[in-house]
């Protein structure tokens, strides 16, 4: 089993380019989650889905938007990159709340 | 409003011995506390996780010390190895609910020889 995969791996935008972050599982996990990791700060949520057509805000959504048309995917776009956004990006999955599957994560760099 | 306080932010540990990393909680709903580890360059992954009830939960060189009482609880890492060195993240969740889990800041851990 493949778990969660996350594309691309790297990515390098200019301020004010878009670009989507594709999470794909492959577990039938009902909840999926979009994480940013930035030193000092731990993992902060963006945004989550408690199943398929289903979207919530998490703790820092500014600037993102995600959508989950097939169970199995969980996409997160940036509409116009800023340096802030720089960071590494990583997507969740589990069966219920608590016990995470986690991706090996995006690095994006916006310059 | 940071629910999950970890500390200490880095850790130097020598070959074994004890590493303790410890947290506080403030949401008394809170039922469900896991520590996920994670190497660099990899996403998170599932250590060990506890209940509150239970004060304690062991496996193998890893234990998870609970004190409801306190709203605290910490990892102990016994006979610490160099492959141990990583960032150690605790966390807290209401796993009846849809409410997503709450991490702690985490933790760099380095075991030298």
């Amino acid at each position: 089993n493949a778990g969660v995969t996350q594309t691309p791996k790297f990515r390098v935008l200019k301020t004010g380019q878009s670009m989507t972050l594709l999470c794909a599982q492959d577990m039938n996990h009902e909840y999926m989650y979009w994480y940013r990791q930035d030193p000092g700060m731990g993992l902060r949520l963006i945004h989550y889905s408690v199943g398929e057509g289903t979207t919530a805000k998490g703790e820092v959504p500014d600037g993102y938007n995600v959508s989950r048309l097939k169970k199995q995917n969980f996409l997160l776009g940036l509409e116009s990159a800023a340096p802030s956004q720089t960071s590494v990006y990583f997507c969740a999955s589990t069966e219920y709340p608590g016990e995470l599957f986690f991706g090996e994560g995006s690095r994006l760099t916006v310059l | 409003q940071q629910q999950v306080k970890q500390s200490p932010q880095s850790l130097i540990v020598q070959k074994g011995g004890i590493s303790i990393i410890n947290c506080a909680y403030e949401n008394t709903a809170f039922d469900y506390f896991p520590w996920y580890q994670q190497f660099p360059g990899k996403g998170p992954a599932l250590l060990i996780a506890i209940r509150p009830d239970v004060s304690e939960k062991k496996e193998g060189r890893f234990t998870i010390s609970f004190n409801k009482s306190a709203k605290q609880f910490s990892l102990h890492i016994m006979d610490s190895q160099p492959g141990d060195s990583a960032t150690y993240f605790c966390a807290a969740s209401i796993n009846s609910g849809n409410t997503p889990l709450v991490f702690g800041k985490g933790t760099r851990l380095s075991v030298i020889a």
